[in-house]
Protein backbone atom coordinates (compact mmCIF):
# COMPACT_ATOMS: atom_id res chain seq x y z
CA UNK A 1 0.00 0.00 0.00
CA UNK A 2 1.67 3.17 -1.17
CA UNK A 3 1.29 6.10 0.84
CA UNK A 4 -1.26 8.88 0.25
CA UNK A 5 0.43 12.18 -2.23
CA UNK A 6 0.19 15.68 -0.82
CA UNK A 7 2.58 18.23 -2.17
CA UNK A 8 5.65 18.81 -0.25
CA UNK A 9 5.23 22.68 0.83
CA UNK A 10 2.44 25.17 0.83
CA UNK A 11 2.86 28.78 2.56
CA UNK A 12 0.85 31.75 2.86
CA UNK A 13 0.92 35.07 4.54
CA UNK A 14 -0.85 35.94 7.64
CA UNK A 15 -4.55 36.13 7.13
CA UNK A 16 -4.47 34.28 4.12
CA UNK A 17 -6.06 31.00 3.40
CA UNK A 18 -3.64 27.85 2.40
CA UNK A 19 -5.15 24.95 0.82
CA UNK A 20 -3.31 20.85 1.32
CA UNK A 21 -4.45 18.11 -0.78
CA UNK A 22 -4.30 14.52 -0.52
CA UNK A 23 -5.02 12.20 -3.42
CA UNK A 24 -4.82 8.41 -3.01
CA UNK A 25 -6.94 5.96 -4.61
CA UNK A 26 -10.98 4.24 -4.72
CA UNK A 27 -9.33 1.79 -2.22
CA UNK A 28 -8.46 4.81 0.60
CA UNK A 29 -9.52 7.60 0.22
CA UNK A 30 -12.31 7.02 -2.09
CA UNK A 31 -13.85 4.74 -0.62
CA UNK A 32 -14.27 5.40 2.68
CA UNK A 33 -15.02 8.62 4.64
CA UNK A 34 -12.59 7.78 7.30
CA UNK A 35 -10.15 10.73 6.22
CA UNK A 36 -7.95 12.64 9.10
CA UNK A 37 -5.48 15.50 9.25
CA UNK A 38 -2.45 15.91 11.59
CA UNK A 39 -0.16 18.87 12.85
CA UNK A 40 2.95 18.17 14.21
CA UNK A 41 5.20 20.74 15.28
CA UNK A 42 9.23 20.17 15.08
CA UNK A 43 9.63 17.52 18.03
CA UNK A 44 6.44 17.50 18.71
CA UNK A 45 4.35 14.63 18.78
CA UNK A 46 1.40 14.82 16.18
CA UNK A 47 -2.11 16.36 17.05
CA UNK A 48 -5.39 15.55 15.25
CA UNK A 49 -6.78 18.45 13.40
CA UNK A 50 -9.72 17.21 11.75
CA UNK A 51 -11.88 13.47 11.69
CA UNK A 52 -14.24 11.86 9.44
CA UNK A 53 -13.46 14.04 6.96
CA UNK A 54 -14.38 17.68 8.20
CA UNK A 55 -15.28 16.52 11.78
CA UNK A 56 -13.32 19.09 13.93
CA UNK A 57 -12.49 17.33 17.71
CA UNK A 58 -13.06 20.01 20.81
CA UNK A 59 -10.74 22.26 20.99
CA UNK A 60 -9.79 22.98 17.21
CA UNK A 61 -10.14 26.27 15.93
CA UNK A 62 -13.09 26.57 13.19
CA UNK A 63 -10.32 27.85 10.68
CA UNK A 64 -9.41 24.32 10.20
CA UNK A 65 -11.55 22.35 7.64
CA UNK A 66 -11.78 19.32 5.79
CA UNK A 67 -13.57 18.28 2.48
CA UNK A 68 -13.64 15.16 -0.08
CA UNK A 69 -13.92 14.71 -4.08
CA UNK A 70 -13.55 11.29 -5.09
CA UNK A 71 -9.31 10.18 -4.19
CA UNK A 72 -8.43 13.55 -3.12
CA UNK A 73 -9.15 14.94 0.56
CA UNK A 74 -8.20 18.32 1.24
CA UNK A 75 -7.47 20.62 4.16
CA UNK A 76 -8.04 24.44 4.20
CA UNK A 77 -6.21 26.90 7.31
CA UNK A 78 -8.07 30.15 7.16
CA UNK A 79 -6.86 33.34 8.81
CA UNK A 80 -3.16 31.94 8.83
CA UNK A 81 -1.93 32.41 11.98
CA UNK A 82 2.17 32.30 12.89
CA UNK A 83 1.74 28.94 14.85
CA UNK A 84 -0.19 27.16 12.09
CA UNK A 85 3.46 27.04 10.54
CA UNK A 86 4.10 22.84 11.22
CA UNK A 87 4.14 19.57 9.04
CA UNK A 88 0.66 18.14 8.10
CA UNK A 89 -0.43 15.00 7.56
CA UNK A 90 -3.61 13.31 5.98
CA UNK A 91 -4.39 9.89 6.67
CA UNK A 92 -7.34 7.13 5.76
CA UNK A 93 -8.50 3.74 6.60
CA UNK A 94 -7.61 1.55 3.69
CA UNK A 95 -9.55 -1.60 4.21
CA UNK A 96 -9.42 -4.76 6.25
CA UNK A 97 -5.79 -5.49 4.84
CA UNK A 98 -3.76 -2.77 5.00
CA UNK A 99 -6.02 -0.89 7.98
CA UNK A 100 -4.47 3.05 7.18
CA UNK A 101 -2.40 4.62 5.05
CA UNK A 102 -0.57 7.77 6.17
CA UNK A 103 -0.09 10.78 3.95
CA UNK A 104 4.00 12.11 2.41
CA UNK A 105 3.28 15.18 4.67
CA UNK A 106 3.01 19.16 3.49
CA UNK A 107 5.54 21.51 5.59
CA UNK A 108 3.09 24.64 5.37
CA UNK A 109 5.28 28.15 6.39
CA UNK A 110 3.69 31.51 7.25
CA UNK A 111 5.42 34.04 5.40
CA UNK B 1 -6.49 14.69 31.22
CA UNK B 2 -5.29 11.75 29.09
CA UNK B 3 -1.60 10.57 28.83
CA UNK B 4 0.37 8.41 26.94
CA UNK B 5 3.66 7.40 28.09
CA UNK B 6 6.09 5.28 26.14
CA UNK B 7 9.14 3.57 27.08
CA UNK B 8 11.67 0.86 26.18
CA UNK B 9 13.31 2.46 23.32
CA UNK B 10 16.90 2.17 22.34
CA UNK B 11 19.80 1.28 20.76
CA UNK B 12 19.80 -2.76 19.16
CA UNK B 13 21.56 -4.41 16.77
CA UNK B 14 20.32 -5.94 13.68
CA UNK B 15 18.42 -8.93 14.60
CA UNK B 16 17.64 -7.89 18.09
CA UNK B 17 14.81 -7.33 19.78
CA UNK B 18 13.24 -4.49 22.11
CA UNK B 19 9.74 -4.53 23.63
CA UNK B 20 8.50 -1.23 24.16
CA UNK B 21 5.37 -0.22 26.88
CA UNK B 22 2.59 2.68 26.71
CA UNK B 23 1.62 3.55 29.87
CA UNK B 24 -2.05 5.27 29.47
CA UNK B 25 -4.04 7.68 32.43
CA UNK B 26 -7.09 9.79 31.70
CA UNK B 27 -9.25 7.43 30.40
CA UNK B 28 -11.09 4.16 30.50
CA UNK B 29 -7.95 2.60 28.54
CA UNK B 30 -10.15 -1.02 28.33
CA UNK B 31 -13.04 0.96 26.39
CA UNK B 32 -10.01 2.33 23.61
CA UNK B 33 -8.99 0.88 20.30
CA UNK B 34 -4.82 1.60 20.69
CA UNK B 35 -2.57 1.88 17.47
CA UNK B 36 1.39 1.89 17.18
CA UNK B 37 2.24 4.84 14.90
CA UNK B 38 6.36 5.21 13.85
CA UNK B 39 8.23 8.39 12.38
CA UNK B 40 11.67 7.27 10.94
CA UNK B 41 14.02 10.45 11.45
CA UNK B 42 12.90 13.31 9.16
CA UNK B 43 10.29 11.17 7.05
CA UNK B 44 6.81 11.04 7.28
CA UNK B 45 4.16 8.96 9.65
CA UNK B 46 3.45 5.20 9.18
CA UNK B 47 1.10 2.98 10.79
CA UNK B 48 2.77 0.07 12.51
CA UNK B 49 0.12 -2.13 14.40
CA UNK B 50 -3.78 -1.84 15.90
CA UNK B 51 -5.33 -3.62 19.02
CA UNK B 52 -8.88 -3.53 19.56
CA UNK B 53 -10.17 -2.34 23.32
CA UNK B 54 -10.29 -6.35 23.79
CA UNK B 55 -7.43 -7.40 22.33
CA UNK B 56 -9.42 -10.13 20.24
CA UNK B 57 -8.63 -8.18 17.19
CA UNK B 58 -5.46 -7.37 16.32
CA UNK B 59 -3.64 -6.03 12.39
CA UNK B 60 0.07 -5.30 11.98
CA UNK B 61 1.27 -3.40 8.68
CA UNK B 62 3.13 -5.30 6.01
CA UNK B 63 6.31 -4.24 6.51
CA UNK B 64 6.23 -5.57 10.51
CA UNK B 65 4.14 -8.59 10.05
CA UNK B 66 5.42 -11.76 11.36
CA UNK B 67 8.51 -9.84 13.20
CA UNK B 68 6.30 -7.13 15.53
CA UNK B 69 3.49 -8.26 18.22
CA UNK B 70 1.57 -5.63 19.64
CA UNK B 71 -0.68 -6.60 23.29
CA UNK B 72 -2.44 -4.70 26.03
CA UNK B 73 -2.82 -5.67 29.67
CA UNK B 74 -5.80 -3.91 30.63
CA UNK B 75 -5.44 -4.23 34.08
CA UNK B 76 -2.95 -2.53 33.79
CA UNK B 77 -3.62 -0.10 31.42
CA UNK B 78 -0.84 -0.87 29.36
CA UNK B 79 0.11 -1.24 25.55
CA UNK B 80 3.18 -2.95 24.71
CA UNK B 81 4.90 -3.55 21.23
CA UNK B 82 7.79 -6.59 21.40
CA UNK B 83 10.04 -6.08 17.85
CA UNK B 84 11.95 -8.72 17.17
CA UNK B 85 14.10 -9.44 13.94
CA UNK B 86 15.04 -5.66 14.11
CA UNK B 87 16.19 -4.07 10.65
CA UNK B 88 17.90 -0.51 10.01
CA UNK B 89 14.68 0.09 8.19
CA UNK B 90 12.84 0.05 11.79
CA UNK B 91 15.04 3.19 13.14
CA UNK B 92 12.03 5.37 14.28
CA UNK B 93 10.20 7.01 17.48
CA UNK B 94 7.62 4.95 17.99
CA UNK B 95 4.24 6.51 18.90
CA UNK B 96 1.57 4.86 21.15
CA UNK B 97 -1.86 6.67 19.88
CA UNK B 98 -5.76 5.81 21.04
CA UNK B 99 -8.53 5.31 18.96
CA UNK B 100 -8.75 4.10 15.37
CA UNK B 101 -7.77 5.67 12.34
CA UNK B 102 -11.40 5.67 11.47
CA UNK B 103 -12.47 8.24 13.59
CA UNK B 104 -8.87 9.41 13.91
CA UNK B 105 -5.71 9.36 16.88
CA UNK B 106 -7.04 11.88 18.78
CA UNK B 107 -4.21 11.53 21.79
CA UNK B 108 -0.44 10.84 21.06
CA UNK B 109 2.55 9.77 23.27
CA UNK B 110 5.69 11.73 23.21
CA UNK B 111 6.90 8.90 21.51
CA UNK B 112 10.13 6.64 22.06
CA UNK B 113 13.11 6.35 19.61
CA UNK B 114 14.40 3.31 18.65
CA UNK B 115 18.02 2.81 16.62
CA UNK B 116 18.71 -0.36 14.75
CA UNK B 117 22.83 0.13 14.26
CA UNK B 118 25.43 -2.23 14.35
Amino acid sequence: QSALTQPPSASGSPGQSVTISCTGTSSDVGGYNYVSWYQQHPGKAPKLMIYEVSKRPSGVPDRFSGSKSGNTASLTVSGLQAEDEADYYCSSYAGSTTLYVFGTGTKVTVL
Amino acid sequence: QVQLVESGGGLVKPGGSLRLSCAASGFTFSDYYMSWIRQAPGKGLEWVSYISSSGSTIYYADSVKGRFTISRDNAKNSLYLQMNSLRAEDTAVYYCARGSGSAGFDYWGQGTLVTVSS
